[in-house]
């Protein structure tokens, strides 16, 4: 079954502590991003990566760090979480052409206490 | 930079009955897709119609049709035949036509279905 998996699915953490969300792909997808989504603001792009070892800002991207040492997989680090990285995240693949259907995983809640 | 645009936070629906969310967008480039996604409480992101800009005709999925007016750069979703189901946040979607757009979401609408 083609799927994109996030995980942990809820996380609870405390300030300053670092942590990790895993996002998988079994579709052999080029594209790969991050998306916070808040009240009110829709999904804003934290980083993006075209293939293995390339990635690039999205428009949050303060905060945050991303890798691509393989195709399907994507994690999204967080340093130094503070309260205002609250939020859900989601974690996108697809190919690389603009029309291409983008694949969701089923999302992080993530609360920073 | 391009933007995307909901101007209606909430609407409802009486089951059965059709209704029509908006959907605006800026954009200079000639070559781009427009996206609605569902968002059900689940919390999941569904792919519910896409439409290319280089496509007059309006795309159409079962119950599902947009009015794609490309020189007012409006993507109106209408959803006929309102079920229980269709209630959810419904977020609509930019994204350019080269291999490196990204997809540009909307506020986002909830979308509510009277029983």
């Amino acid at each position: 079954e083609a799927q994109v998996t996030q995980n942990p699915r809820y996380l609870i953490t405390v300030t300053g502590k670092k942590l990790t969300v895993t996002c998988s792909q079994n579709m052999n997808h080029e594209y790969m991003s991050w998306y916070r989504q808040d009240p009110g603001l829709g999904l804003r792009q934290i980083y993006y990566s075209m293939n293995v070892e390339v990635t690039d800002k999205g428009d949050v991207p303060e905060g945050y760090k991303v890798s691509r040492k393989e195709k399907r997989n994507f994690p999204l680090i967080l340093e130094s979480p503070s309260p205002n990285q609250t939020s859900l995240y989601f974690c996108a693949s697809s190919f690389g052409q603009g029309g291409t259907e983008a694949f969701f995983g089923q999302g992080t809640r993530l609360t920073v206490v | 930079a391009q933007t995307v645009t909901q101007s209606q936070p909430e609407m409802s629906v009486q089951e059965a009955e059709t209704v029509t969310l908006s959907c605006t967008y800026d954009t200079s480039e000639s070559d781009y897709y427009l996206f609605w996604y569902k968002q059900p409480p689940s919390r999941q992101m569904i792919l519910v119609i896409r439409q290319e800009a280089y496509k007059q005709q309006n795309a159409t999925e079962n119950r599902f049709s947009v009015n794609f007016q490309k020189a007012a750069k409006s993507f109106s979703l209408k959803i006929s035949d309102s079920q229980l189901g269709d209630a959810a946040m419904y977020f609509c979607a930019y994204r350019s036509g080269g291999s490196q757009g990204n997809l540009i979401f909307g506020k986002g609408t909830k979308l509510s279905v009277k029983p």
